[in-house]
């Protein structure tokens, strides 16, 4: 069946990187594109950008330009999100979904990114 | 983008119906017919309960549906049961390939 399964749990110092996976299975990787989202603990999603894995151009939300990088390999069907200079304003849980048109219709499970000292 | 403004709770008693509204601008919601909406409950990812507005996806209960009139989108759940207390989240186009999400509103089913 179509899924996305994403890597686990980070804990990560102010001031790090962290890198998520997300590996695609059950359907053609290249033919969907895959955005990612994120949730503060106790708030709302907020989209953070998109992925084309077929040809690799993204597009970031504004707000995570020059911190947010999103690449793909396609030998493994796995999406990559990285997010650079980390802030405690950054943990959140991190979802990957592939999109059908203009609808998410596959999530992955979530990963959870802890920023703390 | 600023996010999509929804009421942050709603209630209603078993049986009842509930509306939740989804306020947007003529750059999201009223420029695209590509609203879409999400249940989520504690703990768990998002699914998906309307697409493209109006339309259910196959498993979704024909008790949600969903609308749209100039910059606000809303969603509909007839015959309110227990399990449909959950979070939800509306969705919206803004251009581009990018998106916005509503802020979220807790139904609480009485």
């Amino acid at each position: 069946q179509v899924q996305v399964v994403q890597s686990g749990a980070e804990v990560k110092k102010p001031g790090a990187s962290v890198r998520v996976s997300c590996q695609a299975s059950g359907y053609t990787f290249t033919s969907y594109y895959i955005h990612w989202v994120r949730q503060a603990p106790g708030q709302g999603l907020q989209w953070m950008g998109i992925i084309n894995p077929s040809g690799g151009n993204t597009n970031y939300a504004q707000d995570l330009q020059g911190r947010v990088t999103m690449t793909r390999d396609t030998s493994t069907s796995t999406v990559y999100m990285e997010l650079s200079s980390l802030t405690s304003e950054d943990t959140a849980v991190y979802y990957c979904a592939r999109v059908v048109n203009s609808w998410f219709d596959t999530w992955g499970q979530g990963t959870l990114v802890t920023v703390s000292s | 983008q600023s996010a999509l403004t929804q009421p942050a709770s709603v209630s209603g008693s078993p049986g009842q119906s509930i509306t939740i509204s989804c306020t947007g601008t003529s750059s999201d919601v009223g420029s695209y017919n590509l609203v879409s909406w999400y249940q989520q409950n504690p703990g768990k990812a998002p699914k998906l309960m309307i697409y493209e507005v109006s339309k259910r996806p196959s498993g979704v209960s024909n008790r949600f549906s969903g609308s749209k009139s100039g910059n606000t989108a809303s969603l509909t759940i007839a015959g309110l049961q227990a399990e449909d207390e959950a979070d939800y989240y509306c969705c919206s186009s803004a251009g581009s390939s990018t998106f916005v999400f509503g802020g979220g509103t807790k139904l609480t089913v009485l």
